[in-house]
C-alpha cells in the first residue's frame, strides 16, 4: 500500500501569501516528518510531528496532523522566493511482526513562491 | 552535531560497470535506509537494514545489493549498470533500537551513468 499522498501535485503562489500542502496515508504510523527539496539538491528535514501529537509549529512553518482522517497539511506563512522548492511528506510506520520501521515518501508538491 | 555521511557525493559510470556508494549513519543509530530518486520524481524507497540485518526492502533491482557492517555503515552495490539508474541516492539513519524511528537524512550521491 502506497503512504504519504500529496496535493495539491503543484503549487503557485504571490510572495507573502500562506501555501498549504496536504498529505494523505493510508496505514497507522508513528511519526510523519516533512522534507523540502530545492531542484537537484538534497532533503532538508523541516519538521516531525508524532502520531500522539495533532498540530507542531515551528518558525513559519504549522504542521497538523489527524490520524483518524490519516492525514497531515504544512502549512507555510507569509511564503518567501526561498521558499520555492519541492516538499514531501514521509511517514514512518512499524512493519508487522517487526520492531523495524519503514519511512515512505509521497509524491511531493511543487511550490512556487512568484516575487 | 555529526550527520549521516554519503560518499561519493559525485560518481559517473559507463554503462555495465558497477558502482559502490557509502554511508555512514550518525554515532549510535542502527537503522539504515537507502533511496532514490529519479530526475523529476519521489525518493522511492530501496532497502533498509537494523542492526546490520536487512529488514525490508523495496523495488530495488537485482542488479543492486547492499549490506550493513559491523561498524553500521552501509554500502549500496550496483551492478551492470544502465542509464535508468542515474539518480540521487539518499541514505537515511534513525536509532530505532533507542524508540526514536526520525529519519536523518545524507545530502545524497548523485549517480550518472554515460
Amino acid at each position: 500500500s502506497q503512504q504519504g499522498e500529496e496535493d495539491p501535485q503543484a503549487l503557485s503562489i504571490q510572495e507573502g501569501e500562506n501555501a498549504t500542502m496536504n498529505c494523505s496515508y493510508k496505514t497507522s504510523i508513528n511519526n510523519l516528518q516533512w522534507y523540502r527539496q530545492n531542484s537537484g539538491r538534497g532533503l532538508v528535514h523541516l519538521i516531525l510531528i508524532r502520531s500522539n501529537e495533532r498540530e507542531k509549529h515551528s518558525g513559519r512553518l504549522r504542521v497538523t496532523l489527524d490520524t483518524s482522517k490519516k492525514s497531515s497539511s504544512l502549512l507555510i506563512t507569509a511564503s518567501r522566493a526561498a521558499d520555492t522548492a519541492s516538499y514531501f511528506c514521509a511517514t514512518a510506520a512499524t512493519l508487522l511482526k517487526t520492531s523495524y520501521d519503514k519511512v515512505i515518501f509521497g509524491p511531493g508538491t511543487s511550490l512556487s513562491v512568484i516575487p | 552535531a555529526a550527520g549521516v555521511i554519503q560518499s561519493p557525493r559525485h560518481l559517473i559510470k559507463e554503462k555495465r560497470e558497477t558502482a559502490t556508494l557509502k554511508c555512514y549513519p550518525i554515532p549510535r543509530h542502527d537503522t539504515v535506509y537507502w533511496y532514490q530518486q529519479g530526475p523529476g520524481q519521489d525518493p522511492q524507497f530501496l532497502i533498509s537494514f537494523y542492526e546490520k540485518m536487512q529488514s525490508d526492502k523495496g523495488s530495488i533491482p537485482d542488479r543492486f545489493s547492499a549490506q550493513q557492517f559491523s561498524d553500521y555503515h552501509s554500502e549500496l552495490n550496483m551492478s551492470s549498470l544502465e542509464l535508468g539508474d542515474s539518480a540521487l541516492y539518499f541514505c537515511a539513519s534513525s536509532n530505532i533500537g533507542g524508540g526514536d524511528t526520525e529519519a536523518f537524512f545524507g545530502q545524497g550521491t548523485r549517480l550518472t551513468v554515460v
